[in-house]
């Protein structure tokens, strides 16, 4: 079982849609998660973390931690086409404090 | 503010010849690191360095080595190249404390081995 899982894709979602994305983490002790993105050909950039159970929103995007079911996910309100990109999910190991990588989620948001 | 600087972003190489990625950050940060990226295979840590001075293996360092030459670079060797190491390698560096790690990334180095 890998540390960090994602379902690689493609997801494709229309324009003004809802764009979920999902991660589910083996370590239950992790604390810290990370969201982010990465344009086709560009290096993955910081969009969201997360740390405590619940939803935490910021803009359109929306991360959501369940520890218990060591669940976490992105939600995109009102996507858009600059929105298609991959998603990478991270999480903290605690043991080393390295970041734990998902093999991302490419989303496709259609005109 | 340049942030994390990695160079060159394009090699090509052949079999068994050598060359040292160069990274550079301007963020005072002390931890840095390498990963490299194929494609479904999201990031994989090669090597990193927790603070100047210091370096440690990843999970996967075989055919690397590294050298952590002051707190702002972090270089990367390939002693002798093979093509399973064709990928995108990417530099970052970080702040750890608290069990919080943030990844700040260079642009990345498209590498390939013929």
């Amino acid at each position: 079982q890998k540390e960090v899982e994602q379902n690689s894709g493609p997801l494709s979602v229309p324009e003004g849609a809802i764009a979920s994305l999902n991660c589910t983490y083996s370590d239950r002790v992790s604390q810290s998660f990370f969201w982010y993105r990465q344009y086709s050909g560009k290096s993955p950039e910081l969009i969201m973390s997360i740390y405590s159970n619940g939803d935490k929103e910021d803009g359109r995007f929306t991360a959501q931690l369940n520890k218990a079911s060591q669940y976490v996910s992105l939600l995109i309100r009102d996507s858009q086409p600059s929105d298609s990109a991959t998603y990478l999910c991270a999480v903290n190991r605690v043991s080393n404090y390295q970041l734990i990588w998902g093999a991302g989620t490419k989303l496709i948001i259609k005109p | 503010n340049a942030g994390v600087t990695q160079t060159p972003k394009f090699q090509v190489l052949k079999t068994g010849q050598s060359m040292t990625l160069q990274c550079a950050q301007d963020m005072n940060h002390n931890s840095m690191y390498w990963y490299r990226q194929d494609p479904g295979m999201g990031l994989r840590l090669i090597y990193y360095s927790a603070s100047e001075g210091t370096t440690d293996k990843g999970e996967v360092p075989n055919g690397y080595n590294v050298s952590r030459l002051n707190k702002r670079e972090f270089s990367l060797r390939l002693e002798s190249a093979a093509p399973s190491q064709t990928s995108v390698y990417f530099c970052a560096s970080g702040i750890p404390g608290q069990g919080v790690e943030r990844a700040f990334f260079g642009q990345g180095t498209r590498l390939t081995v013929v």
